[in-house]
């Protein structure tokens, strides 16, 4: 167990329709990222919150957005989905800032649009 | 702006066989470098890091060193099991809040 949980593990929806996936960050970490992780495109970076605010955007969607709570778990919100949103979605964490530190990545959730 | 370049998979070795996979990288000042596993069905785990030039990391007989006056950061590993079958992603990270940016990964399999 990294620390770092991702619910769910596996969704599978519909074209059109719209998921929330949650994160809860290890003890301690005030960064969140999220990636989306797809066989043809690799690790993208999606974006970070670092105690709460936006810290960078990566490649995300408009049809895409997050939020970090105050209790510092994030969530991201995939609407109007479509077949080419199917892709493992990653959530790490972070102490922040520091160059040191790596990410504690979570298991991910397999997101499957049909 | 930042980028890490990763040799291309899959490597294909067998087992005990010598392991090298290349990595340089592109960053303005002192990045810390980090090697991270995949294994099927999983998350990425951190496999170890350097912080500065000439830091060698090493875990689980993985080894790496910073080196700054190639821009490498070459995972290398002496003698490969089946269990090491993964794909392995070089990632750097700049000061302050800067993300870490990673490499395309390299698949590796090893076969017994």
């Amino acid at each position: 167990d990294s620390g770092v949980t991702q619910t769910p593990k596996h969704l599978i929806t519909a074209t059109g329709q719209r998921v929330t996936l949650r994160c809860s960050p290890r003890s301690g970490d005030l960064s969140v990222y999220w990636y989306q992780q797809s066989l043809d495109q690799g690790l993208q970076f999606l974006i970070q919150y670092y105690n709460g605010e936006e810290r960078a955007k990566g490649n995300i969607l408009e049809r895409f957005s997050a939020q970090q709570f105050p209790d510092l778990h994030s969530e991201l919100n995939l609407s109007s989905l479509e077949l080419g949103d199917s892709a493992l979605y990653f959530c790490a964490s972070s102490v922040d800032p520091g160059t040191g530190y790596g990410y504690t990545f979570g298991s991910g959730t397999r997101l499957t649009v049909v | 702006g930042n980028s890490v370049t990763q040799m291309e998979g899959p490597v294909t070795l067998s087992e005990e066989a010598f392991l090298t996979i290349n990595c340089t990288y592109t960053a303005t000042g002192y990045p810390s470098l980090f090697w991270y596993v995949q294994y099927p069905g999983e998350g990425l785990q951190l496999l170890l890091k350097a912080t500065k030039a000439d830091d060698k990391g090493s875990n689980k007989g993985f080894e790496a060193t910073y080196r700054k006056e190639t821009t490498s950061f070459h995972l290398e590993k002496g003698s490969v099991q089946v269990s090491d079958s993964a794909v392995y992603f070089c990632a750097l990270r700049s000061a302050g809040f800067q993300k870490l940016v990673f490499g395309t990964g390299t698949r590796l399999l090893v076969s017994p």
